[in-house]
């Protein structure tokens, strides 16, 4: 089947130190894969995508990186701000031959960052 | 361009009775999906409607429903109630280029059973 396992968190940083969030899939075929984010009290809010291999996603400084290989897409950022606490979620599109689609996603990671 | 906006952000709901939710997607997207998010369970796929046909459905019982209309809003409807059912249930907008699938999500419907 179709699955996303990401890191747990929280994760708790510092202002300007680099952020890594682990994320591997499992699909049939090539899916596209996304990470979003999502702040307190609000919805989810596309960060960043991918539609196939070797394909690197970025936005705001956040890059990942579509690895077939080893069926990875880890979100990074070299110097997180506090702006950045929010939960972080990656995803996967599962789509069928008839137009159909849907996102499966992983768990979750909390992010923190202190001043 | 608007997003997407569903309505009612809160709702104090009593087990047993039902709920109607609504979203009004993006202008010009025709799909609408819904998802509920939980503490224990995650992000969960509901259903996805285009063009008022439901195309997709998730692994949710039949008390959790769903429609479009011909202006693409849709709703959906929970009847009798559970505490289990005490969520934010988000609804996606998405438009398809290139077979390329972009979401887009509102705030949400904090839905709390009591």
């Amino acid at each position: 089947g179709n699955s996303v396992t990401q890191m747990e968190g929280p994760v708790t940083l510092s202002e300007e130190a680099f952020l890594t969030i682990n994320c591997t899939y499992t699909a049939t075929g090539y899916p596209s894969l996304f990470w979003y984010v999502q702040y307190p009290g609000e919805g989810l809010q596309l960060l960043l995508k991918a539609t196939k291999a070797d394909d690197k996603g970025s936005n705001k400084g956040f890059e990942a990186t579509y690895r077939k290989e080893t069926t990875s897409f880890h979100l990074e950022k070299g110097s997180v701000q506090v702006s950045d606490s929010a939960v972080y979620f990656c995803a996967l599109s599962v789509s069928t031959q008839g137009g159909s689609e849907k996102l499966v996603f992983g768990k979750g990671t909390k992010l923190t960052v202190n001043p | 361009k608007a997003g997407v906006t569903q309505t009612p952000r809160y709702l104090i709901k009593t087990r047993g009775q039902q709920v109607t939710l609504s979203c009004s997607p993006i202008s010009g997207h025709r799909s609408v999906s819904w998802y509920q998010q939980t503490p224990g369970q995650g992000l969960q796929f509901l259903f996805e409607y285009f063009s008022e046909t439901q195309r997709n459905k998730g692994n949710f019982p039949g008390r959790f429903s769903g429609r479009q209309f011909s202006n693409s809003r849709s709703e959906m409807n929970v009847s009798t109630l559970e505490l289990g059912d005490s969520a934010l249930y988000l609804c996606a907008s998405r438009y398809d280029r290139h077979a390329i699938y972009i979401n887009t999500f509102g705030s949400g419907t904090r839905l709390t059973v009591v």
